[in-house]
């Protein structure tokens, strides 16, 4: 098993600003993603988050829009930038600690933009 | 890429009556299958899990099988209780996807007492 703290758990934000979310997790880990789930709706994959090189996004998402670090194997970063009232969602670090192993998610962010 | 569909999107039963949730995949590289419950305000949590080269696994009150030719797979829960209330997801991966996973669009399930 494994540990994350995410942080903020919430937060309000205006349009046109940036947020940073931060995944710590208690050990090292190779494999480290970023979810997206919008109120009612299922997890959506933004980013895998790679330690030492830039992260891989889903169709969909760009890095100038969600912008990742990854400095080290337990922890990660996900900006949401120049945010719009359609970004307002719950985002999720997520960990998995092998192959055929199951996701471990964080608490989640709660992202309000007005 | 990988295609997941999830029925039914709601689901009521009776306290004690049992609940089926079946999902469908579409690639049929997908070895890995686990189950997520959600519950209100939480982060997803698994349940239960199978891999492909399982038909059937289970965990006291929960099931879930898996019919690789059909690419389908189920959840079971047996003698339902109101603390099962919750937002159920499937997921399926592939081993040689590093991780990643495609999930289903949740089940709400209420259970009445």
């Amino acid at each position: 098993s494994a540990v994350i703290s995410q942080k903020p758990s919430r937060d309000i934000c205006q349009r046109g600003t940036s947020l940073t979310i931060q995944c710590q997790v208690d050990s090292q880990v190779t494999m480290m993603f970023w979810y997206r789930q919008q109120p009612g709706q299922s997890l959506t994959l933004i980013a895998t988050a790679n330690q030492g090189s830039e992260a891989t996004y889903e169709s969909g998402f760009v890095i100038d829009k969600f912008p990742i670090s990854r400095p080290n194997l337990t922890f990660s970063t996900l900006t949401v930038s120049n945010m719009s009232p359609e970004d307002s969602s719950i985002y999720l670090c997520s960990v998995v600690l092998g192959p055929n192993q199951p996701q471990h998610f964080g608490d989640g962010t709660r992202l309000s933009i007005l | 890429g990988e295609n997941v569909e999830q029925h039914p999107s709601t689901l009521s039963v009776q306290e004690g009556d049992s609940a089926v949730i079946k999902c469908t995949y579409s690639d049929s590289a997908s070895n890995y299958f686990p189950w997520y419950k959600q519950e209100l305000g939480k982060r997803p949590q698994l349940i239960i899990d199978i891999r492909s080269n399982v038909g059937e696994k289970k965990d006291q009150r929960i099931a879930v099988t898996l019919n690789k030719t059909a690419k389908h797979f189920s959840l079971h829960i047996t003698e339902t209780q109101p603390e099962d209330s919750a937002v159920y997801f499937c997921a399926a991966s592939m081993g040689t996807n590093a991780g990643k996973s495609t999930f289903g669009d949740g089940t709400t399930l209420t259970v009445k007492p």
